[in-house]
Protein backbone atom coordinates (compact mmCIF):
# COMPACT_ATOMS: atom_id res chain seq x y z
CA UNK A 1 0.00 0.00 0.00
CA UNK A 2 0.94 3.78 -0.17
CA UNK A 3 3.15 4.86 3.16
CA UNK A 4 6.02 7.55 3.45
CA UNK A 5 8.47 7.22 5.00
CA UNK A 6 11.28 10.09 7.18
CA UNK A 7 14.13 10.43 8.49
CA UNK A 8 13.69 9.18 12.38
CA UNK A 9 14.28 12.56 14.67
CA UNK A 10 14.91 14.13 16.88
CA UNK A 11 17.44 16.59 14.62
CA UNK A 12 19.32 19.20 16.40
CA UNK A 13 20.92 21.68 14.66
CA UNK A 14 22.50 25.13 15.37
CA UNK A 15 20.80 28.12 14.12
CA UNK A 16 22.24 29.02 10.56
CA UNK A 17 23.49 25.49 9.60
CA UNK A 18 21.74 23.55 6.56
CA UNK A 19 18.90 21.45 7.00
CA UNK A 20 18.17 18.12 5.47
CA UNK A 21 15.02 16.05 6.02
CA UNK A 22 14.84 12.60 4.09
CA UNK A 23 11.50 11.70 2.51
CA UNK A 24 10.78 8.82 0.49
CA UNK A 25 7.70 7.32 -0.92
CA UNK A 26 5.59 4.29 -2.29
CA UNK A 27 2.76 4.70 -3.97
CA UNK A 28 0.98 3.25 -7.29
CA UNK A 29 0.42 6.18 -9.82
CA UNK A 30 1.05 9.80 -9.49
CA UNK A 31 0.74 11.05 -6.25
CA UNK A 32 0.93 14.81 -4.85
CA UNK A 33 3.51 15.40 -2.25
CA UNK A 34 3.47 17.90 0.51
CA UNK A 35 5.52 18.70 3.83
CA UNK A 36 3.51 20.23 6.70
CA UNK A 37 4.91 21.46 10.18
CA UNK A 38 3.14 21.30 13.50
CA UNK A 39 4.39 23.87 16.42
CA UNK A 40 3.53 22.70 19.71
CA UNK A 41 -0.01 23.10 20.57
CA UNK A 42 -1.32 23.71 17.20
CA UNK A 43 -2.78 21.67 14.05
CA UNK A 44 -0.49 20.80 10.88
CA UNK A 45 0.41 23.48 8.52
CA UNK A 46 0.94 23.11 5.02
CA UNK A 47 4.82 24.41 3.84
CA UNK A 48 5.07 23.18 0.91
CA UNK A 49 3.56 21.18 -1.88
CA UNK A 50 4.66 19.34 -5.66
CA UNK A 51 2.23 17.51 -7.57
CA UNK A 52 4.46 16.15 -10.16
CA UNK A 53 8.22 14.89 -11.47
CA UNK A 54 10.21 17.54 -10.89
CA UNK A 55 8.38 20.26 -9.34
CA UNK A 56 10.05 22.02 -6.87
CA UNK A 57 7.89 23.32 -3.88
CA UNK A 58 9.13 26.37 -1.75
CA UNK A 59 7.94 28.44 0.66
CA UNK A 60 9.93 30.84 3.65
CA UNK A 61 13.10 29.16 2.33
CA UNK A 62 12.00 25.67 2.76
CA UNK A 63 12.70 24.03 -0.34
CA UNK A 64 11.95 20.24 -1.53
CA UNK A 65 11.98 18.37 -5.24
CA UNK A 66 9.48 15.94 -6.82
CA UNK A 67 11.94 13.00 -7.58
CA UNK A 68 10.50 10.59 -9.03
CA UNK A 69 13.16 8.29 -10.06
CA UNK A 70 14.24 7.81 -6.59
CA UNK A 71 11.01 8.77 -5.06
CA UNK A 72 11.83 10.70 -2.91
CA UNK A 73 10.81 14.57 -1.72
CA UNK A 74 13.35 15.68 0.61
CA UNK A 75 12.81 19.27 2.66
CA UNK A 76 15.80 21.59 2.51
CA UNK A 77 16.87 25.17 4.09
CA UNK A 78 20.25 26.83 3.74
CA UNK A 79 20.33 28.23 6.85
CA UNK A 80 17.90 27.05 9.54
CA UNK A 81 16.77 29.61 12.66
CA UNK A 82 15.48 29.34 16.03
CA UNK A 83 11.67 29.75 14.92
CA UNK A 84 12.32 27.15 12.39
CA UNK A 85 12.13 24.54 15.50
CA UNK A 86 8.68 21.94 15.26
CA UNK A 87 7.81 18.36 14.00
CA UNK A 88 7.70 18.26 10.00
CA UNK A 89 5.79 15.99 8.21
CA UNK A 90 5.98 14.39 5.14
CA UNK A 91 2.87 13.10 3.07
CA UNK A 92 1.48 11.99 0.11
CA UNK A 93 -2.06 12.52 -2.09
CA UNK A 94 -2.87 9.77 -4.20
CA UNK A 95 -5.29 10.76 -7.25
CA UNK A 96 -8.13 8.36 -6.22
CA UNK A 97 -9.10 10.24 -2.98
CA UNK A 98 -8.55 13.10 -1.12
CA UNK A 99 -6.71 10.44 1.39
CA UNK A 100 -3.45 11.25 2.79
CA UNK A 101 -0.33 9.23 3.83
CA UNK A 102 1.88 10.93 6.45
CA UNK A 103 4.90 10.30 7.28
CA UNK A 104 6.11 9.68 11.30
CA UNK A 105 7.46 13.49 11.93
CA UNK A 106 10.78 14.44 12.29
CA UNK A 107 11.27 16.74 15.36
CA UNK A 108 13.73 19.65 14.51
CA UNK A 109 15.39 22.15 17.54
CA UNK A 110 17.25 24.76 16.26
CA UNK A 111 19.35 26.53 19.01
CA UNK A 112 21.05 29.75 18.74
CA UNK B 1 -10.56 33.83 6.35
CA UNK B 2 -11.41 31.88 9.40
CA UNK B 3 -9.09 28.77 9.66
CA UNK B 4 -10.51 25.20 10.51
CA UNK B 5 -12.33 25.38 14.11
CA UNK B 6 -12.57 22.55 16.19
CA UNK B 7 -14.39 22.26 19.75
CA UNK B 8 -13.28 21.85 22.14
CA UNK B 9 -10.04 21.96 22.67
CA UNK B 10 -9.61 19.51 25.47
CA UNK B 11 -11.45 16.96 26.90
CA UNK B 12 -11.10 14.43 30.06
CA UNK B 13 -13.70 11.38 29.68
CA UNK B 14 -13.60 7.97 31.45
CA UNK B 15 -13.77 5.01 30.03
CA UNK B 16 -16.76 3.08 28.77
CA UNK B 17 -17.95 7.02 27.75
CA UNK B 18 -18.80 7.98 24.73
CA UNK B 19 -17.66 11.02 23.12
CA UNK B 20 -18.24 13.82 20.32
CA UNK B 21 -16.02 16.40 18.77
CA UNK B 22 -17.22 18.75 16.39
CA UNK B 23 -15.31 20.27 13.15
CA UNK B 24 -15.87 23.63 11.63
CA UNK B 25 -14.30 23.49 7.62
CA UNK B 26 -13.12 26.64 6.08
CA UNK B 27 -15.82 28.60 4.02
CA UNK B 28 -16.06 26.65 0.28
CA UNK B 29 -14.10 23.77 1.42
CA UNK B 30 -16.71 20.50 1.27
CA UNK B 31 -14.16 17.87 2.06
CA UNK B 32 -13.32 17.08 5.85
CA UNK B 33 -10.85 14.44 7.26
CA UNK B 34 -10.03 13.31 10.74
CA UNK B 35 -7.07 12.05 12.04
CA UNK B 36 -5.65 10.60 14.94
CA UNK B 37 -2.14 11.53 15.75
CA UNK B 38 -0.68 9.77 19.14
CA UNK B 39 3.08 9.67 19.88
CA UNK B 40 3.53 5.74 19.04
CA UNK B 41 1.36 5.81 15.65
CA UNK B 42 1.81 9.00 14.76
CA UNK B 43 -0.79 10.53 12.07
CA UNK B 44 -3.67 7.91 10.98
CA UNK B 45 -6.01 8.63 9.27
CA UNK B 46 -9.74 7.93 10.38
CA UNK B 47 -12.33 9.00 7.38
CA UNK B 48 -13.01 11.46 5.05
CA UNK B 49 -16.32 13.50 4.20
CA UNK B 50 -17.44 14.92 1.38
CA UNK B 51 -20.89 16.97 0.56
CA UNK B 52 -22.30 14.67 3.52
CA UNK B 53 -21.27 11.28 1.68
CA UNK B 54 -17.86 9.31 3.81
CA UNK B 55 -16.08 9.37 0.83
CA UNK B 56 -12.84 7.50 2.45
CA UNK B 57 -12.04 5.24 5.71
CA UNK B 58 -9.32 4.06 7.79
CA UNK B 59 -8.86 0.78 9.45
CA UNK B 60 -10.45 1.86 12.75
CA UNK B 61 -13.01 0.01 14.61
CA UNK B 62 -16.45 0.99 14.24
CA UNK B 63 -16.71 2.80 17.79
CA UNK B 64 -15.50 5.64 15.33
CA UNK B 65 -18.05 7.39 13.41
CA UNK B 66 -18.29 10.43 11.82
CA UNK B 67 -20.84 12.32 10.35
CA UNK B 68 -21.20 15.61 7.90
CA UNK B 69 -23.98 18.26 7.96
CA UNK B 70 -25.14 20.22 4.77
CA UNK B 71 -23.16 22.73 5.58
CA UNK B 72 -19.66 21.17 5.72
CA UNK B 73 -19.51 21.19 9.27
CA UNK B 74 -18.86 17.53 10.99
CA UNK B 75 -18.66 16.24 14.08
CA UNK B 76 -16.80 12.93 15.01
CA UNK B 77 -17.93 10.31 17.60
CA UNK B 78 -16.29 7.93 20.13
CA UNK B 79 -18.45 5.09 21.20
CA UNK B 80 -17.45 2.93 24.67
CA UNK B 81 -14.07 5.00 24.99
CA UNK B 82 -11.04 2.52 25.98
CA UNK B 83 -7.87 3.86 27.29
CA UNK B 84 -6.23 3.97 24.15
CA UNK B 85 -8.15 6.55 22.57
CA UNK B 86 -6.10 9.16 24.20
CA UNK B 87 -4.45 11.08 21.65
CA UNK B 88 -5.01 14.62 19.75
CA UNK B 89 -7.60 14.16 17.20
CA UNK B 90 -7.07 16.85 14.20
CA UNK B 91 -9.90 17.91 11.63
CA UNK B 92 -8.83 19.07 8.26
CA UNK B 93 -10.38 20.25 5.62
CA UNK B 94 -9.97 20.64 1.61
CA UNK B 95 -11.96 21.94 -1.27
CA UNK B 96 -11.57 18.47 -2.32
CA UNK B 97 -14.28 18.89 -5.54
CA UNK B 98 -12.75 16.38 -7.99
CA UNK B 99 -10.86 13.55 -5.98
CA UNK B 100 -7.73 15.91 -7.10
CA UNK B 101 -4.90 15.40 -5.44
CA UNK B 102 -3.50 18.58 -5.29
CA UNK B 103 -5.91 20.07 -2.88
CA UNK B 104 -4.17 20.63 0.16
CA UNK B 105 -5.73 19.69 3.91
CA UNK B 106 -5.37 22.67 6.37
CA UNK B 107 -5.86 21.41 9.81
CA UNK B 108 -7.34 22.69 13.01
CA UNK B 109 -5.57 23.10 15.88
CA UNK B 110 -7.06 19.49 17.11
CA UNK B 111 -9.25 18.18 20.24
CA UNK B 112 -6.87 16.61 22.86
CA UNK B 113 -8.55 13.95 24.30
CA UNK B 114 -7.49 11.94 27.75
CA UNK B 115 -9.19 9.05 28.84
CA UNK B 116 -9.05 7.82 32.39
Amino acid sequence: GDSVTQMEGPVTLSEEAFLTINCTYTATGYPSLFWYVQYPGEGLQLLLKATKADDKGSNKGFEATYRKETTSFHLEKGSVQVSDSAVYFCALSRWTGNQFYFGTGTSLTVIP
Amino acid sequence: KAGVTQTPRYLIKTRGQQVTLSCSPISGHRSVSWYQQTPGQGLQFLFEYFSETQRNKGNFPGRFSGRQFSNSRSEMNVSTLELGDSALYLCASSFGRDRSNNSPLHFGNGTRLTVT
